[in-house]
Order: C-alpha cells, then sequence, then structure tokens
C-alpha cells in the first residue's frame, strides 16, 4: 500500500516542539517532502530528503525518518506556524504518488 | 524569478467543458514535470498527474484518469488541465506546480477556483 497516514491535528504552545508523523511503507524506500498550507494560500514545501530545508525556510524546522515512520519537527513553534502540513512521496519515476491526509497545526 | 502563473477563477454549469491554464517562467519548463493538484474545499490535496513538456509524457492518479486531459504547448511554457463535461463535484481549488526529480513540487502557483453549479 502507497497511502500515507498523519494524525488530523496536532497543537502546541509557542516556544514548544511541535512534532508532526507521516507512516506509510512507501516511507521505507523513500524520504518524504513536507508541505505547509497556510489558510488560503498555495502549498509550501518546507523539507526535502530527510532533512533538508529550501531556501528561506527557517532553522527550527527539520525532519527525521524511522523505518516507515517520517517525522516534521518545529523547534519552538511560533504562531506564524499555524497551518496545514502534508507529507507526500513519489519515487524518481513518477509512480506511486500520494499525499498524506494532512495535519493542522494549532499554536496558541 | 522561478513563477507559475495560473488562470483565473471560473464559474460553470455542470456539462459545460473547462480549460485552466499553468505558465512557466524563470526556469527550463521543458525539463521539469508540471503537475496538477486538487483540493476541495476544507479537505487535503489530492495529486492528479503530471506532464513532461519535452517529449508530453503524461502520468495520472488512477482516480482522475479519463475524467480530466493533461496537456502543454511547449511553445508558451503552459501547461493545462482541461474537463469535458464538469460536474458539480469538480468543484475545488486546483494547483499546478514544479516537480523536479528528487527536490518534489517545489514551486507552486497561485491556484484556480472553479466553481460548478448544478
Amino acid at each position: 500500500s502507497y497511502e500515507l497516514t498523519q494524525a488530523p491535528s496536532v497543537s502546541v504552545s509557542p516556544g514548544q516542539t511541535a512534532r508532526i508523523t507521516c507512516s506509510g511503507d512507501a516511507l521505507s524506500k523513500r524520504y518524504p517532502y513536507w508541505y505547509q498550507q497556510k489558510s488560503g494560500q498555495a502549498p509550501v514545501l518546507v523539507m526535502f530528503e530527510d532533512n533538508r530545508r529550501p531556501s528561506g525556510i527557517p532553522e527550527r524546522f527539520s525532519g527525521s525518518i524511522s523505518g516507515t515512520m517520517a517525522t516534521l519537527t518545529i523547534s519552538g513553534a511560533q504562531v506564524e506556524d499555524e497551518a496545514d502540513y502534508y507529507c507526500y512521496s513519489t519515487d524518481n519515476n513518477g509512480n506511486h504518488v500520494v499525499f498524506g491526509g494532512g495535519t493542522k497545526l494549532t499554536v496558541l | 524569478e522561478v513563477q507559475l502563473v495560473q488562470s483565473g477563477a471560473e464559474l460553470k454549469k455542470s456539462g459545460e467543458s473547462l480549460t485552466i491554464s499553468c505558465m512557466g517562467s524563470g526556469y527550463s519548463f521543458l525539463t521539469y514535470w508540471t503537475a496538477w493538484v486538487r483540493q476541495k474545499p476544507g479537505e487535503g490535496l489530492e495529486w492528479m498527474g503530471f506532464i513532461y513538456p519535452d517529449d508530453s509524457d503524461t502520468r495520472y492518479n488512477p482516480s482522475f484518469q479519463g475524467q480530466v486531459t493533461i496537456s502543454v504547448d511547449k511553445s508558451n511554457n503552459t501547461a493545462y488541465l482541461h474537463w469535458s463535461s464538469l460536474k458539480a463535484s469538480d468543484t475545488a481549488m486546483y494547483f499546478c506546480a514544479r516537480h523536479g526529480v528528487g527536490n518534489g513540487m517545489d514551486v507552486w502557483g497561485q491556484g484556480t477556483t472553479v466553481t460548478v453549479s448544478s
């Protein structure tokens, strides 16, 4: 199965560490990508290849993977990090393309 | 600046046809996949398919195969998403995105809202 499963919601207070998980068999073969989508906006890539951040993404965002579970960690979450977060996986041949169901992060 | 610019919002009736567009600039449009992603109101992201402009190789999510057609015009760096007969259930926001090998969907268009009334 190439489904990716995410918890529907995570809630933290400002300054706390937020951990958003994504699980699925596909993750045993390749790293997921992580996207942040704020209300009314297009998604933004925040993490790829296990723990690489695109330019402009704050250092408080990090990624890890263990077995078939990947985790996006936001160390010292800020109010502006409140958003929906999606994991995504595909192989390099454009097969087995799937998004996780998304996790709503609340920071308050 | 690398960017994808999508066509404007559409209001259509069931049964009508529609094509929306996505124009890339600031990069080699022909050598990156262009993906289409659907987001229904209040729901998550769904990959619909993507196209490799250089040779028009196209892959579809089985859930969307036969429901939409993805195409490209290399001469103006534009990808298209086409419906021949819209349904009310096609009401959604549609995003296009640049998809590289190893860096996922790294640049997104602003989205096109499609509203279909029955």
